[in-house]
């Protein structure tokens, strides 16, 4: 079936222009969540959705990022005005309802996208 | 910070061998853990988890041990192969406002194999 899908899969943009990324996850899945990885670095969380609501901002790191999800399905991500410290690879992740994890207990597995990756000039 | 950390974050093996990446957490509340493989270029795929009631499982070429004593994890990969070259996280579930949700990352270990 199909899996995450990101789009565009690369984007170089101009310091100070603004951009948008998409992330379209698995049907059914109730849970979204945005990424940050810099070069040879971890996953650094920014933001998660349940449905459309975001309970969790905590990880945007500057009011120049926001994010939203229409219809329970399509998430955006947008960055304003970017610096070169934005450059990044951008992850999308999804994952099922909580109560539909294998017998014995939830899954918190998370299928992932392929990223965006992002370069500011 | 993350509360879950690696202690390597390169490890280099010679194809055949078997390889061990460690990873410590810290918080004890934490009930199920998994594995990640990151291929270059790629997203992380799932490769194995475990839950906190378990202290191994295992699967194909890969086991899992967690120490609940001492809050570390670990993942076993038996005669590593080429493609066996990727970076591996591991991740605990992540508590947020909206209770256990999520997961928090560790830093992730970059394995090579030697050939």
């Amino acid at each position: 079936g199909a899996g995450v899908s990101q789009s565009p899969s690369n984007k170089v943009t101009e310091k100070g222009k603004d951009v948008e990324l998409r992330c379209d996850p698995i049907s059914g899945h109730t849970a979204l969540y945005w990424y940050r990885q810099s070069l040879g670095q971890g996953l650094e969380f920014l933001i998660y959705f349940q449905g459309n609501s975001a309970p969790d901002k905590s990880g945007l790191p500057s009011d120049r990022f926001s994010a939203e999800r229409t219809g329970g399905s399509v998430s955006t991500l947008t960055i304003q005005r970017t610096q070169q410290e934005d450059s990044a690879v951008y992850l999308c992740a999804s994952s099922r309802p909580p109560n539909m994890g294998p017998p014995g207990g939830r899954s918190y597995e998370q299928y992932f996208g392929p990223g965006t990756r992002l370069t500011v000039t | 910070g993350e509360s879950v950390g690696l202690h390597l974050p390169t490890l280099s093996v010679q194809e055949g061998d078997n390889s061990i990446i460690n990873c410590a957490y810290s918080n004890s509340a934490s009930d199920y853990f998994i594995w990640y493989k990151q291929e270059s270029g790629k997203g992380p795929q799932f490769i194995i988890d475990i839950r906190s009631n378990m202290d191994k499982r295992q699967g194909q070429r890969v086991t899992v041990l967690l120490n609940k004593t001492v809050k570390h994890l670990s993942l076993q990969i038996a005669a590593t192969q080429p493609g066996d070259s990727a970076v591996y996280f591991c991740a605990e579930n992540r508590y947020s406002g909206g209770g256990a949700d999520g997961l928090t990352f560790g830093k992730g270990t970059h394995l090579i194999i030697q050939p």
